[in-house]
């Protein structure tokens, strides 16, 4: 059974640097492609990038480009996601998603639980 | 601003039929196909249709989805209390060279 488990809640002061986690089980970890996506406060949803674990490439939407850093450690089957100085704007749940097949552009068929991000002065 | 245009509310009575509309363009679903997304309150996104109509294993067929041209729908009949919840429409766009969403639409049981 495919999990995608994320880290818990975060409360930062704007400024801060911040890296969450997901980690995966059930599958083959370097084969795909893990997504992130954004909802803020009483929301829609934004795909904010995709990150290929086992090679490294990235591909981020433009609104997030040199805003985040997407990253993986293979040997742990986890993936993250960083911020070097947070904003107030910052302030969202963040979900991981796999993808149905190994195609970047795959629909991201499974969902981590969220990480809600707080960032307050 | 979404990329993608929904109703922000839809509303129906038990046993009714609800239909929710997902408008975009040339370059997501006139070119892809849509999937949408049922979230339950507190709650992450679970995949409800993709391919434009299939359904997971596990989903009613009471849910169905539709595409035409830039537009798709999402149908849901015999509507129970159980169904009170957002939905999200997506499709990938080959200019942002990424998924975009809907903004949601809130599904209330009256």
């Amino acid at each position: 059974e495919v999990q995608l488990v994320q880290s818990g809640g975060e409360v930062k002061m704007p400024g801060q640097s911040l890296r969450i986690s997901c980690e995966a089980s059930g599958y083959s970890f370097t084969t795909y492609w893990i997504g992130w996506a954004r909802q803020r406060p009483g929301k829609g949803l934004e795909w904010m990038g995709i990150n290929h674990v086992g090679d490294s490439e990235s591909i981020y939407t433009p609104s997030f480009r040199g805003q985040v850093t997407f990253s993986a450690d293979t040997s742990i089957n986890t993936a993250f996601l960083q911020w070097r100085s947070l904003k107030a704007s910052d302030t969202a749940i963040y979900y991981c998603t796999r993808g149905h097949n190994w195609n970047y552009d795959s629909f991201p068929q499974f969902w981590g639980q969220g990480t809600l991000v707080t960032v307050s002065s | 601003q979404s990329v993608l245009t929904q109703p922000p509310s839809a509303s129906g009575t038990p046993g009714q039929t609800v239909l929710i509309s997902c408008s975009g363009g040339s370059s997501n679903i006139g070119s892809h196909t849509v999937t949408w997304f049922q979230q339950l309150p507190g709650t992450a996104p679970k995949l409800l249709i993709y391919n434009d109509y299939q359904r997971p294993s596990g989903v009613p067929g009471r849910f169905s989805g539709s595409k035409s041209g830039t537009s798709a729908s999402l149908a849901i009949s015999g509507l129970q209390s159980e169904d009170e919840a957002d939905y999200h429409c997506a499709a990938y766009d080959d200019s942002l060279n990424g998924w975009v969403f809907g903004g949601g639409t809130k599904l209330t049981v009256l």
